[in-house]
């Protein structure tokens, strides 16, 4: 079965730095790959996608992330971290068909001065 | 078109009532999803429907929880005898499956805020 962990439950960055947050996912094959972000009081949106092709997706916001099928991976990553990127992020995985998507428990990331 | 919508958007009620939320998902997408949201907390998926195959109900915490999904669109989640630890965000989201560049692309709605006293 499919399943997803994000191991970093809370992540606090200053601005400016950069940015990477942990998934890593159980399947066989390779899956179709999403990370969601969802700000406070906010509704989830989505930030990226991975169906195959370049491993290394652009997202928005300035967002991307990378899939490496050896690590059963796929960290999402920003070169600079701004205040407005504080939120929780979702990563979640669906393994084609008519399977449902599985989410990981989400990262908390904290913005500081 | 028109997003994934959910009504109410708040809701209070009395513990032991009955309470029925609403999702009206993207026309078109066969899958829907329920999930719950409590404070601080992560996405718990409560059930999934996926076109006229039979829904997957892992999720549902207990027997006060169903859902139907009406002609393969509108779908009502239900919850009997609420009890204050149900108190939560209830997100709706559908999702075409089955091939192209957006399948499985969840979309979100803005979610029905329930507060049980």
């Amino acid at each position: 079965a499919q399943s997803v962990t994000q191991p970093d439950i809370h992540i606090t960055v200053s601005e400016g730095a950069s940015l990477e947050l942990r998934c890593n996912y159980s399947y066989g094959a390779t899956p179709y790959l999403f990370w969601y972000v969802q700000s406070p009081g906010q509704g989830l949106q989505l930030l990226l996608k991975y169906f195959s092709g370049d491993t290394l997706v652009q997202g928005i916001k300035g967002f991307e992330a990378e899939f490496k099928r050896s690590q059963s991976s796929f960290n999402l990553r920003k070169p600079s971290v701004h205040w407005s990127d504080a939120a929780e992020y979702f990563c979640a995985v669906n393994s084609g068909g008519y399977q449902k998507v599985t989410f990981g428990t989400g990262t908390k990331l904290q913005v500081i001065p | 078109g028109a997003g994934v919508s959910q009504s109410p958007s708040n809701k209070v009620t009395e513990k032991g009532k009955d309470v029925e939320l609403r999702c009206d998902p993207i026309s078109g997408h066969t899958a829907l999803y329920w999930y719950r949201q409590s404070l601080g907390q992560g996405l718990e998926f409560l059930i999934y429907f996926q076109g006229n195959s039979a829904p997957d109900k892992s999720g549902l915490p207990s027997d006060r929880f169903s859902a139907e999904r009406t002609g393969g669109s509108v779908s009502t989640l239900t919850i009997q005898r609420t009890q204050q630890e149900d108190s939560a965000v209830y997100l709706c989201a559908s999702s075409s499956h089955g091939g192209g560049a957006s399948s499985y692309e969840q979309y979100f709605g803005p979610g029905t805020r329930l507060t049980v006293t």
